[in-house]
């Protein structure tokens, strides 16, 4: 129950082109679901995050869609760059004061120009 | 403002040592979490410290120990070491009532 499971393992599109990352969770106690990106050799880097009061949230050229009844959650992003070529974790939390979050597994996204 | 820092940023050490990891939060920032990142194994959480009290701790062995001090800033200790835990080591902080993290680059172990 404690489980995030995050699909695809890779992803390779073209310049331009949106990437669709998946996840699904099982605990309907998780209330916080954010998305990282990690370049190689770097920590993990908050991108953009969710509650489950609402369905979508655009930052930028990333958007979250959510799914409260499916328990999934995506991160789309649009007009690719090369730039973003990197690993994205999904994760959950639950609780008001903070907490572990639970990550998925990771997908390497590649970019191409 | 400072990030989280780490040190040090590698450590190599033999089977059966012992290796010390620090993090400093963010100023402000009273949680510390460490994470171990191991290739293809994802982020698997650690151990939780909020206002110097472990509060929560992942599916580790006792070997994996630790603790915060009053400044907040906190030390991964792992005794015994087995050439599985080469990993890189995470820490993250995040306010008290908050849920945004905010991780340092990690500590990359190896043990040979």
């Amino acid at each position: 129950q404690q489980q995030v499971k995050q699909s695809p393992q890779s992803l390779i599109v073209q310049k331009g082109g949106i990437p669709i990352i998946n996840c699904a969770y099982e605990n309907t106690a998780f209330d916080y679901f954010p998305w990282y990106q990690q370049f190689p050799g770097k920590g993990p880097a908050l991108l953009i995050a969710i509650r489950p009061d609402v369905s979508e949230k655009k930052e930028g050229r990333f958007t979250i869609s959510f799914n409260k009844s499916a328990k999934q959650f995506s991160l789309h992003i649009m007009d690719s760059q090369p730039g973003d070529s990197a690993t994205y974790f999904c994760a959950a939390s639950k609780g008001l004061r903070g907490g572990k979050l639970i990550f998925g597994q990771g997908t390497e996204l590649s970019v191409k120009p | 403002e400072a990030g989280v820092t780490q040190s040090p940023t590698h450590l190599i050490k033999t089977r059966g040592q012992q290796a010390t990891l620090r993090c400093s939060p963010i100023s402000g920032h009273t949680s510390v979490y460490w994470y171990q990142q191991a290739l293809g194994l994802g982020l698997q959480f650690l151990l939780w410290y909020d206002e110097g009290e472990e509060r929560n701790r992942g599916n580790f062995p006792p070997r994996f120990s630790g603790r915060q001090f009053p400044n907040y800033s906190s030390e991964l200790n792992v005794n015994a070491l087995e050439l599985e835990d080469s990993a890189l080591y995470l820490c993250a902080s995040s306010r008290q009532e908050g849920y945004g993290y905010t991780f340092g680059s990690g500590t990359r172990l190896t043990v040979v």
